[in-house]
């Protein structure tokens, strides 16, 4: 595809069960970020991947969240036992590379709710 | 603690006017700057960037200014339009590649709505 992907494009789960959210990237984009949303909120760092690692884990906020990337491609976050301070917009973004003045491309997000 | 703040929530503005959105900053190491323009229910848009080394960048419309003394950076659209409303992000990062060097750091945004 041309752009950023992302599904669900809206996810309502319960309290304390496990969601995994998709990001695909725009192909050849080698730097995938993931940042979420939360109401009245700007954006928020959780994760950057080079590649399929991920170097910058610093925006994680709990151990229950963690993300993966196959094949240099398509991420995953997972977030498991979900709290309702987890609903937010989680936003995926790619880059061709982590460079200066790289621009990252936003997918349209994944609307997340937890009841 | 906001490392890039809009404290503008919101801006109304007349078609045909200028529009005139604020950002302020704290960290000093960031060099990279960034207006994103997010619809709803669609991700953020890259608008225009400007780096640290310049104070004015344009591109048709939009200007970006960057008064690096003050750690303030302003969006002018000239004319406004009313598909210019928006919610509008400013980022800021401190370029590089080594640990959260590269990160986008956002502020809140500024809701923009033009009136025809």
């Amino acid at each position: 595809g041309a752009g950023v992907s992302q599904s669900p494009s809206n996810k309502v789960t319960e309290k304390g069960k496990d969601v995994e959210l998709r990001c695909d990237p725009i192909s050849g984009h080698t730097a995938l970020y993931w940042y979420r949303q939360s109401l009245g909120q700007g954006l928020e760092f959780l994760i950057y991947f080079q590649g399929n690692s991920a170097p910058d884990k610093s925006g994680l906020p709990s151990d229950r969240f963690s993300a993966e990337r196959t094949g240099g491609s398509v991420s995953t976050l997972t977030i498991q036992r979900t709290q309702q301070e987890d609903s937010a917009v989680y936003l995926c973004a790619s880059s061709l590379k982590r460079a200066d003045q790289e621009t990252q491309y936003f997918g349209p997000g994944t609307r997340l709710l937890v009841l | 603690d906001q490392q890039v703040k809009q404290n503008s929530p919101s801006l109304s503005v007349q078609e045909g006017r200028i529009s005139i959105l604020n950002c302020d900053y704290t960290n000093s190491m960031f060099d990279y700057f960034l207006w994103y323009k997010k619809y709803p229910a669609e991700g953020p848009t890259f608008l225009i960037s400007i780096s640290s080394i310049k104070d004015k960048n344009e591109d048709g419309r939009f200007t970006v200014f960057l008064n690096k003394s003050a750690k303030h950076l302003s969006l002018h659209i000239v004319p406004s339009q009313p598909g210019d409303s928006a919610v509008y992000f400013c980022a800021a990062r401190v370029s590089g590649y080594g640990g959260s060097q590269g990160n986008l750091i956002f502020g809140k945004g500024t809701k923009l709505s033009v009136k025809p």
